[in-house]
């Protein structure tokens, strides 16, 4: 079975333009949440999508948005980009029950020049 | 801020047991051990998780002590490719996505 697909693997872009990630669960998988990693934070949970609907949200300014479709493919999209928002972005899937496990790809490394 | 503590780093000789402990003192009675590791550049692997009972998979083996305070991680056989950093987790708020917060884990290098 196919892993989480995160594309692009690497992403550089300037200060003021917006991003587009996307990410593909395992199949099967109908949960898919997002993290921001960073050396000096560590791994910081983003947002939670289930069923097309966001289902939690971090502690993350507005310019911070996602959605989900109805394949369970995610896309997460990071506007008005600030230097600090430079990270390696983690997308992670699960199944519906809530303790299942999540499962990551392996991330987009975005850097903000 | 991470509810677990483990050491910020281990040695193991290759094909040695890695025993990796995690003190989860402020746990719930309905909040899972988790454990993850991540290997430089790529995104966090799940290994193994459990309630109370000892749990085994084909990675690893996973014991927690009686009273649920703490844990201990342990792959059979190290071998190179397990040098990682290896987070202890536990899942709060609900188990939903948010309720994962890794802390610093404790960095495992295999020594051949």
């Amino acid at each position: 079975k196919a892993g989480v697909t995160q594309t692009p693997r690497y992403l550089i872009k300037t200060r003021g333009q917006q991003v587009t990630l996307s990410c593909s669960p395992i199949s099967g998988h109908r949960s898919v949440s997002w993290y921001q990693q960073t050396p000096g934070q560590g791994l910081q949970f983003l947002f939670e999508y289930f069923s097309e609907t966001q289902r939690n949200k971090g502690n993350f300014p507005g310019r911070f948005s996602g959605r989900q479709f109805s394949n369970s493919r995610s896309e997460m999209n990071v506007s008005t980009l600030e230097l600090g928002d430079s990270a390696l972005y983690l997308c992670a899937s699960s199944l519906v029950d809530r303790f299942s496990p999540l499962h990551f790809g392996n991330g987009t490394r975005l850097t903000v020049t | 801020d991470a509810k677990t503590t483990q050491p910020p780093s281990m040695d193991c000789a290759e094909g040695r047991a890695a025993n990796l402990p995690c003190n989860h003192s402020t746990i719930s009675g309905n909040e899972y051990v988790y454990w993850y590791r991540q290997i430089h550049s790529q995104g966090p692997q799940y290994i193994i998780h459990g309630l109370k009972n000892n749990e085994t998979n084909e990675m690893a083996s996973l014991i927690i002590t009686e009273d649920r305070k703490s844990s201990t991680l342990i792959l059979p056989h190290a071998t190179l490719r397990d040098t990682a950093v290896y987070y202890c987790i536990d899942r709060t708020r609900g188990g939903g996505a948010d309720g994962l917060t890794f802390g610093k884990g404790t960095h495992l290098i295999i020594q051949p």
